[in-house]
């Protein structure tokens, strides 16, 4: 089986910059989503086809994806962006979430 | 306004059956991908099934190959999940959601809870 592998945490200050990774053999050759999930809610897609951003999604949300890595940056860090960040592929016609992140703004 | 709308989930003892409905409305039904995917709690999120929209592909996560079964009735603006030989590994919120490329757009989840 496929699988993708985040960070357990990261940690932030306000105003700042965070990456958040996700690896995976060759991920480079697919393309990779990312989903924001707080608390109580439905998943949220922020980044789609690598570095897309869905209509409504900030700026400060950026992607990357390149080699075996594929990489979530929020510049400018806010309270808001606290949560749950999961990457996603595909593996031929299986779905594929990473492992997940949890971003917390100190 | 897209709105995914799930029902369906309960408790069910083990080995039990249950059948998820999603209504979906907002947006033309028929030609999009549709899929469930699933969250244990607490846990991360796991992808279930894919029921394309051009070719009536159909796929399956390993996990439930052989148990799950999805259907969509596009006259009705509809996707199931009919769920057999329940086991607790099973339990979770299951969320209806748009997209074949990207998951653009989720239902609030239903919770299915396998206990004796």
């Amino acid at each position: 089986s496929y699988d993708l592998t985040q960070p357990p945490s990261v940690s932030v200050s306000p105003g700042q910059t965070v990456s958040i990774t996700c690896s995976g053999d060759k991920l480079g050759d697919k393309f990779t989503c990312w989903f924001q999930q707080k608390p109580g809610q439905s998943p949220v897609l922020v980044i789609y086809q690598d570095n897309k951003r869905p209509s409504g999604i900030p700026e400060r949300f950026s992607g990357s994806n390149s080699g075996n890595t594929a990489t979530l940056t929020i510049s400018g860090t806010q309270a808001m962006d606290e949560g749950d960040y999961y990457c996603q592929t595909w593996d031929g016609m299986t779905g594929v979430f990473g492992t997940g992140t949890k971003v917390t703004v100190l | 306004e897209v709105q995914l709308v799930e029902s369906g989930g309960r408790l069910v003892k083990p080995g039990g059956s249950l059948r998820l409905s999603c209504v979906a409305s907002g947006f033309t039904f028929s030609i999009y991908s549709m899929n469930w995917v699933r969250q244990a709690p607490g846990k991360g999120l796991e992808w279930v099934s894919s029921f394309s929209s051009t070719s009536s592909d159909i796929y399956y996560a390993d996990s439930v190959k052989g148990r799950f079964t999805i259907s969509r009735d596009n006259a009705q603006n509809s996707l199931y999940l009919q769920m057999n030989s329940l086991r607790a590994e099973d339990t979770a919120m299951y969320y209806c959601v748009r997209g074949e490329m990207s998951f653009d757009y989720w239902g609030q989840g239903t919770l299915v809870t396998v206990s004796s």
